[in-house]
């Protein structure tokens, strides 16, 4: 089963705007991870926070990690054209067996 | 570092018959691999987990006479869709993880199969 749920489940933005996505998870976690996947394609790996950190950052990506509230934030900033694709938090309750979320699809226009 | 390739990209199969899929991880050793399905417009589900040596452990609901999985080394696992239905026309995705807690993922690029 699924658990995580991200939200919003599809973002249109501007060019240079930021984009905030949000996921929301139910079990206990070793880690979070974000990945992106471009349509059609595997997905690549962006970024991953462990339960004891609150933010983390790369390049233009920031994540933050909530873990009373169950819930994990990845923010683009300035966002590109290039940006657009299916976003995915994963959480991982150990042997690295994660589990996806729902995904958030982010449409950039030029 | 950390490439995994998955081939075929995409498949076309008739119904009755069986496909293979295979994960390699190129330039590391895995001795765990994961298999996945998506299908359109949805997240990824686990299908199993491949284990070098050993037998893969499936997913609540995954038959496991249905997705054959075979990791015979550390660079290479292989899912098999036996008996192909139309239903079972899919987006396979496969991944491997460098040794340790808290290492991500490093994913294959998918296979489409379809079964006509």
């Amino acid at each position: 089963s699924q658990q995580g749920e991200e939200d919003p489940q599809a973002l249109s933005i501007q060019e240079g705007e930021n984009a905030t996505m949000n996921c929301s998870y139910k079990t206990s976690i070793n880690n979070l991870q974000w990945y992106r996947q471009n349509s059609g394609r595997g997905l690549v790996h962006l970024i991953l926070i462990r339960s004891n950190e609150r933010e983390k950052h790369s390049g233009r990506l920031r994540v933050t990690l909530d873990t009373s509230k169950k819930s994990s934030s990845l923010l683009i900033t300035a966002s590109r054209a290039a940006d657009t694709a299916s976003y995915f938090c994963a959480t991982d309750r150990g042997y690295q067996k994660v589990t996806f979320g729902t995904g958030t699809k982010l449409q950039v226009i030029p | 570092g950390a490439v995994v390739s998955q081939h075929p990209s995409w498949v076309i199969c008739k119904s009755g018959t069986s496909v293979k899929i295979e994960c390699r991880s190129l330039d590391f050793q895995a001795t765990t691999m994961f298999w996945y399905r998506q299908f359109p417009k949805q997240s990824l589900m686990l299908m199993a987990t491949s284990n070098e040596g050993s037998k893969a452990t499936y997913e609540q609901g995954v038959e496991k006479d249905k997705f054959l999985i075979n990791h015979a080394s550390l660079t290479l696992s292989t899912l098999t869709v036996t008996s192909a239905h139309p239903e079972d026309s899919s987006f396979y995705i496969c991944s491997a993880s460098l040794a340790g807690v808290n290492s991500p993922l490093h994913f294959g690029n998918g296979t489409r199969l379809t079964v006509t």
